[in-house]
């Protein structure tokens, strides 16, 4: 079982340049996010998606973009690459969203399963 | 806009000895996450705290929950090097995450 995966797990980048981070999960998760993690701030959202076709912001999604095509998808995009972006991004899924559509009780207990994270710097 | 606060945010203790993290949130949530990170790799869940009072054990760790207080605490007993780690709370809608609590247990 491979859970979420992501890729890649290392790269570097020069100043202006754009890259997509891609995550993929074979759970049959509804939701999935992106977190980015530096010293001291814990993680802080991204930009998450409650299922196929629907994308929010989350905390911190300036410079970011996503997409959902399908369920096991969720590519993160950096559109045009700044230093303040050297951080390391992690990926994440659950069972979160509120059945059958928003309103309704969670489905399982929420609990967000995650990828191995990709370290990401930008010169 | 939901705040998560961990303290302390580093702590080094001995082996064999007890201490309590705490994790204190700014608006009302009825569940709240343990997750345990060792360095350069991912979260992985330690509790899920699904109501007022509620408390997890696994093994030497104890998490509960006080929804009234917006508190919950995460309870080290006989600490073992094994538990080096950084722990994070998280508090239900988005899921947001407090800054990390860096446990360093010598020997």
């Amino acid at each position: 079982n491979a859970g979420v995966t992501q890729t890649p797990k290392f790269q570097v980048l020069k100043t202006g340049q754009s890259m997509t981070l891609q995550c993929a999960q074979d759970m049959n998760h509804e939701y999935m996010s992106w977190y980015r993690q530096d010293p001291g701030m814990g993680l802080r959202l991204i930009h998450y998606s409650v299922g196929a076709g629907i994308t929010d912001q989350g905390e911190v999604p300036n410079g970011y973009n996503v997409s959902r095509s399908t369920t096991e998808d969720f590519p993160l995009r950096l559109l045009s690459a700044a230093p303040s972006q050297t951080s390391v991004y992690f990926c994440a899924s659950s069972y979160r969203h509120r059945g059958p559509l928003a309103g309704g009780p969670f489905k399982n207990t929420g609990e967000l399963f995650f990828g191995e994270g990709s370290r990401l710097t930008v010169l | 806009e939901l705040k998560v606060e961990q303290n302390p945010l580093f702590l080094s203790m001995q082996e064999g000895k007890n201490y309590t993290i705490y994790c204190n949130y700014s608006t009302t949530s009825d569940r709240l996450y343990w997750y345990r990170q060792d360095p350069g790799k991912n979260l992985e869940s330690l509790f899920v705290l699904l109501s007022n009072g509620a408390v997890k054990q696994e093994g030497r760790l104890m998490a509960s929950l006080d929804t009234k207080a917006r508190l919950s605490t995460l309870h080290i007993t006989a600490a073992v090097h094994d538990l080096s780690a950084t722990y994070f709370c998280a508090v239900d809608k988005r899921l947001t995450f407090g800054e990390g609590t860096q446990l360093t247990v010598n020997p």
